[in-house]
């Protein structure tokens, strides 16, 4: 079966730096996305990685790794306002979409 | 950039009713839109696949005489929970794809806001 693993919840420092690790095993792979989720809201797009390494998007970035199954998006200057759920989702040989549970990112001050 | 935009954002109804949720894409043609499910602390949950001018594709599992889809433009499409029960109680979420509008290109998913159901 299809699979992506997130932890379920983080907590960090405001100010601090953080990782939130992703690891998959689906049929195929057409690219890994990140998405960031505030309670009771729709997801919005943070980033996206079909090749291996780093990409960089400001305070965000996130790493892939196809060889190992193996995602992560680092979160730097933590802000309060990044308490939220972080989605990470892979899109299979089909094209389709296979959703981690999402990791929530607790800040505190 | 590119705005779906979903309604209403929550809703409550009694057990037995029919509640419709419209979801639109602003300022772009939506050929294809996904309707997802998101229950509490749980992974989006694809429902089924909203082709213009056609049938939904329905995930397994997914009842389509409950969930009726239609998306008759381009810029609209609608999920009707018939016969709702409290078991329908949901985040539903609805999405458009957009052709490269990430930075690689990639076809990116915009969400609409989300439309809560609770019924009683």
């Amino acid at each position: 079966g299809q699979n992506i693993d997130q932890p379920t919840e983080m907590t960090a420092t405001e100010g601090a730096i953080v990782q939130i690790n992703c690891t998959y095993q689906t049929s195929g792979f057409n690219g890994l996305f990140w998405y960031q989720q505030h309670a009771g809201e729709a997801p919005t797009f943070l980033s996206y990685n079909v090749l291996d390494g780093l990409e960089e998007k400001g305070r965000f970035s996130s790493f892939l790794s196809r060889s190992k199954g193996y995602s992560y998006l680092l979160l730097k200057e933590l802000q309060m306002k990044d308490s939220a759920s972080y989605l990470c989702a892979v899109r299979d040989s089909n094209y389709q979409l296979i959703w981690g549970a999402g990791t929530k990112l607790i800040i505190k001050p | 950039g590119a705005v779906v935009s979903q309604h209403p954002s929550w809703v409550i109804c009694k057990s037995g009713t029919s509640v419709k949720i419209e979801c639109r894409s602003l300022d772009f043609q939506a050929t294809t839109m996904f309707w997802y499910r998101q229950f509490p602390k749980q992974s989006l949950m694809l429902m089924a696949t909203s082709n213009e001018g056609s049938k939904a594709t329905y995930e397994q599992g997914v009842e389509k005489d409950k969930f009726l889809i239609n998306h008759a433009s381009l810029t609209l499409s609608t999920l009707t929970v018939t016969s709702a029960h409290p078991e329908d109680s949901s985040f539903y979420i609805c999405s458009a794809s957009i052709s490269g509008t990430s930075a690689s290109g990639a076809n990116v998913l915009t969400f609409g806001a989300g439309s809560r159901l609770t019924v009683l």
